[in-house]
């Protein structure tokens, strides 16, 4: 079984820029949930869609959006990029939206903003 | 809201030793917590969790305990290999929101 595939794997983008990254959850997870990880830290929470619906947001600007299609995959958009976005986004799938059940994680997709 | 912290930032044992790794966290409400492992350029991957119904978990070489009165809780990992080596993440969520709120991690470091 496949599991969280996120796409691409590496970006490069310039300040002011947006960029769209891509998540496919594991097959029969319905909820899948957004972080950014900054090196050296721990993932920080950026929102969480579950059934299409957004079902939690975390403290980040409104040029963060997304989205969860029908089949459950999701896209994560960030308008006018600052230097400061650079990090490794990660998308993370469950079978339901309660916090308290196991995340299982994609490999990330590493901005880097010039 | 709730916040996780973890200690030590760095840890570093002899290859055969124990490890230990402690988190505490602020919200009493919280009922799960799990622990990532994650290695250079990879992705976090879950390890062990325990909810707050259990004090003690055991997966063969991990065990994570729980002490909700004191609002910590740790990581165990015995017969340590150099496999061992990655920085290891605690995490803490009241289930009833979406969020998993994250320790700064622990880097490991298992020396031959």
């Amino acid at each position: 079984d496949a599991g969280v595939t996120q796409s691409p794997t590496h970006l490069i983008k310039t300040r002011g820029q947006h960029v769209t990254l891509r998540c496919s959850p594991i097959s029969g997870h319905k909820s899948v949930s957004w972080y950014q990880q900054v090196l050296g830290q721990g993932p920080q929470f950026i929102f969480q869609y579950y059934e299409k619906e957004e079902r939690g947001r975390g403290n980040f600007p409104d040029r963060f959006s997304a989205r969860q299609f029908p089949n459950y995959s999701s896209e994560l958009n960030v308008n006018a990029l600052l230097l400061g976005d650079s990090a490794l986004y990660l998308c993370a799938s469950s079978g339901t939206p309660n916090s308290n059940q196991p995340q299982h994680f994609g490999d990330g997709t590493r901005l880097s903003i010039l | 809201g709730e916040n996780v912290e973890q200690h030590p930032s760095t840890l570093s044992v002899q290859e055969g030793d124990s490890a230990v790794i402690k988190c505490t966290y602020s919200d009493s409400a919280s009922n799960y917590f799990p622990w990532y492992k994650q290695e250079l350029g990879k992705r976090p991957q879950l390890i062990i969790d325990i909810r707050s119904n259990v004090g003690e978990k055991k997966d063969q070489r991990i065990a994570v305990t729980l002490n909700k009165t004191a609002k910590h809780f740790s990581l165990h990992i015995t017969e340590t290999q150099p496999e061992d080596s990655a920085v290891y993440f605690c995490a803490a969520s009241k289930g009833s929101n979406y969020q998993l709120i994250w320790g700064a991690g622990t880097k490991l470091i298992i020396k031959p």
